[in-house]
């Protein structure tokens, strides 16, 4: 099973700010296979990007991934209100499909 | 546009089994995977296994095998997701949520249901 490890954990930020969210891979796996959400409280996940740097349909242009093998890497640039949220990173290339433990962006 | 529906909130005993459902508008049901995932109170997402309606064929993550079933009905555009043996650890939030490509069962997921509270208490 591939294990995904994102950090932080927490990340503190004011508005307009840029965030740069990290999700780490136990073994390599194809980039392809690497999506990322955006979760609010009490709703669910919304897919942000899909293989690793295809932003979903509707996605705002400051929402931008990159990464390849191991280290994948979700930016937000210049952060709105609206995007202090839960960040999770999910592989899906094999049938053990994984989800990482998420990192929360917060108002600082 | 493409919905899932899910069902209402369930609260059960330790030891006996949920049905959770999920229903599609707006698109096509058959050929796009229907996958379930779970978020216990307070922690994050865990994948629990998927089908493609069209091939009928499900896939279990392997904490799950043997104690759940994924079903999909292709009259009713309707995905069901039946967990047995339920314990006070399968609190959780249940979503369904659809594959973004055709026919792929590892798929990102573009499309979530609303989600289902089952909570397992004596």
């Amino acid at each position: 099973e591939i294990v995904l490890t994102q950090s932080p954990g927490t990340l503190s930020l004011s508005p307009g700010q840029r965030a740069t969210l990290s999700c780490r891979a136990s073994q390599s796996f194809s980039s392809s296979y690497l999506a990322w959400y955006q979760q609010k409280p009490g709703q669910a996940p919304r897919l942000l990007i899909y293989g690793a740097s295809n932003r979903a349909t509707g996605i705002p242009d400051r929402f931008s991934g990159s990464g390849s093998g191991t280290d994948f890497t979700l930016n937000i640039s210049g952060l709105e209100p609206e995007d202090f949220a839960v960040y999770y990173c999910h592989q899906y290339s094999s049938s053990l499909v994984t989800f990482g433990g998420g990192t929360k962006v917060e108002i600082k | 546009q493409v919905q899932l529906v899910q069902s209402g909130a369930e609260v059960k005993k330790p030891g006996s089994s949920v049905k959770v459902s999920c229903k599609v508008s707006g698109g096509t049901f058959s050929d796009f995977s229907i996958s379930w995932v779970r978020q216990a109170p307070g922690q994050g997402l865990e994948w629990m296994g998927g089908i493609i309606p069209i091939f009928a064929t499900s896939h279990y993550a392997q904490r799950f095998q043997g104690r759940l079933t994924i079903t999909a009905d292709e009259s009713t555009s309707s995905a069901y997701m039946e967990l047995y043996g339920l314990r006070s650890e399968d609190t959780a939030v249940y979503y369904c949520a659809r594959g973004t490509f055709e026919v792929r069962l590892h798929d990102a997921f573009d499309k979530w249901g609303q989600g289902t509270m089952v909570t397992v208490s004596p």
